[in-house]
């Protein structure tokens, strides 16, 4: 069964300052990754997504991540932080030709960016 | 512009009583998905649909139902089998092939009166 970890439940940067979320996952075939970006009582909203080629992603709002297959790992990093950036922040993986789609996620890491 | 709409925003339950949410999407997507987020524990899939007249459980289906007789809709009950229903709902959808992404609505937050 394929399982995500972020490690991280909560994280505190501040504004202007760089940014890496991590994610592991578990899965015996190549996966597919993505990650999305929670506001408070709002829906997620895809920041980026890896298939595969290129093991470093961009994506919107100027995050990228990379892909270490060797690490299983998949973080999430951004160069410098904007006060906007105040979210939870979910890693998501699912499985080539699996049934439905399904995605796991990963228990969210909250970010808090201090003035 | 397509999207995924949930309703209502807010939903409030009497003890014994079952509700039910709405999801409807535009995006022609063939799967969808509801979703209950509790604090601290990420996303966890109650149940999905790859095709009309169809679904199959997910990983918390007990005390939830479903059905799928249109495309666009794919409505949540909530019974009162479920004894703790006090959390966040999200519906998703995604063209049935693998590797894609998942499309999010807004959220319905139900609360035990």
């Amino acid at each position: 069964a394929q399982s995500v970890t972020q490690p991280d439940i909560h994280i505190t940067v501040s504004e202007g300052a760089s940014l890496e979320l991590r994610c592991n996952y578990s899965y015996g075939a190549t996966p597919y990754l993505f990650w999305y970006v929670q506001s408070p009582g709002q829906g997620l909203q895809l920041l980026l997504k890896y298939f595969s080629g290129d093991t470093l992603v961009q994506g919107i709002k100027g995050f990228e991540a990379e892909f270490k297959r060797s690490q299983s790992s998949f973080n999430l990093r951004k160069p410098s932080v904007h006060w906007s950036d105040a979210a939870e922040y979910f890693c998501a993986v699912g499985a080539f030709k699996a049934a439905g789609n399904k995605l796991t996620f990963g228990g969210g890491t909250r970010v808090l960016v201090k003035p | 512009d397509g999207g995924i709409t949930q309703s209502p925003k807010y939903l409030f339950r009497k003890e014994g009583q079952n509700v039910t949410l709405s999801c409807e999407q535009n995006l022609n997507h063939d799967a969808m998905y509801w979703y209950r987020q509790d604090p601290g524990q990420g996303l966890r899939l109650i149940y999905y649909s790859q095709i009309v007249n169809d679904f199959q459980k997910g990983d918390i289906a007990e005390g939830y139902s479903v059905s799928r007789e249109k495309k666009e809709s794919f409505p949540l009950t909530v019974t009162s089998a479920q004894k703790n229903p006090t959390a966040f709902y999200l519906c998703a959808s995604s063209p049935e092939q693998s590797n894609q992404p998942q499309h999010f609505g807004d959220g319905t937050r139900l609360s035990i009166l």
